[in-house]
C-alpha cells in the first residue's frame, strides 16, 4: 500500500481555519485520497475523499496538489467538536472490499 | 437512523475464555470489516467480508474467527489462542468498491481479567 505522512499534532484556535497536510509521494494513478477522523473512544468517521480535483462537502474541503503527491484537509472554522485525530489514507479504486490502512494520524487540538 | 451497532461497549475476558463481539448494520451494505486498535496506534484489519457466507483474513487474523450468515451481522470471536486480546475493536461496513467510504460503529473495548 502506498504510504502517507502526516504531522503528529497541530493546534488551532476556535473559529479559525485549519489546514491539515498529508504527503503521499508514492501515490498511484488509481489511488483515491480519503480522510477520516476519530474522536476519543469512538469509531473513525468518514470526512471526505477525492481523486484529482478539489472536493467540498458540509464537513470540510480537500485540496489536492496538481501532481497528487500531497493534499490538504481544510476545516473552514474549527470548533471544539473538531478536536480529533485526523487520518489521511490512500485507497485503490480498483480494489473491491479493501482495508483502510491507518497510520497514526494528526491529533488536532482546538482551543478557545 | 441507519448505522452500525456494536455490543457490548465494554467486555472482560478471563484467561482461556472465548468471547464474541457483536456487530449489526442496517445500512444494507454488502461489505463488512473488523479492525483492532491499540493505544496510540492506527487500525489494523482482522477480517473482512464482501458478501454473505464469505470472508477473508486481514493482516492480524490469528486468534480470531468470524461468521457471516446474514447480511446485517458480522460477529467476531476472540479465541483463547489470541494471547494479547486487550484492545479497542471496531466494526465497519461499506458498499463494495475500493473507493467507497467505510462506516464505523462506536467500538467494543476488551480487557483481560
Amino acid at each position: 500500500d502506498a504510504k502517507t505522512t502526516q504531522p503528529n499534532s497541530m493546534e488551532s484556535n476556535e473559529e479559525e481555519p485549519v489546514h491539515l497536510p498529508c504527503n503521499h509521494s508514492t501515490i498511484s494513478g488509481t489511488d483515491y485520497i480519503h480522510w477520516y477522523r476519530q474522536l476519543p473512544s469512538q469509531g473513525p468517521e468518514y470526512v471526505i475523499h477525492g481523486l484529482t480535483s478539489n472536493v467540498n462537502n458540509r464537513m470540510a474541503s480537500l485540496a489536492i496538489a496538481e501532481d497528487r503527491k500531497s493534499s490538504t484537509l481544510i476545516l473552514h472554522r474549527a470548533t471544539l467538536r473538531d478536536a480529533a485525530v485526523y487520518y489521511c489514507i490512500l485507497r485503490d479504486v480498483e480494489g473491491t472490499a479493501s482495508k483502510l490502512t491507518f497510520g497514526t494520524g494528526t491529533r488536532l487540538q482546538v482551543t478557545l | 437512523d441507519g448505522g452500525i451497532t456494536q455490543s457490548p461497549k465494554y467486555l472482560f475476558r478471563k484467561e482461556g475464555q472465548n468471547v464474541t463481539l457483536s456487530c449489526e448494520q442496517n445500512l444494507n451494505h454488502d461489505a463488512m470489516y473488523w479492525y483492532r486498535q491499540d493505544p496510540g496506534q492506527g487500525l489494523r484489519l482482522i477480517y473482512y467480508s464482501q458478501i454473505v457466507n464469505d470472508f477473508q483474513k486481514g493482516d492480524i487474523a490469528e486468534g480470531y474467527s468470524v461468521s457471516r450468515e446474514k447480511k446485517e451481522s458480522f460477529p467476531l470471536t476472540v479465541t483463547s489462542a489470541q494471547k494479547n486480546p486487550t484492545a479497542f475493536y471496531l466494526c465497519a461496513s461499506s458498499i463494495p468498491g475500493g473507493y467507497q467510504p467505510q462506516h464505523f460503529g462506536d467500538g467494543t473495548r476488551l480487557s483481560i481479567l
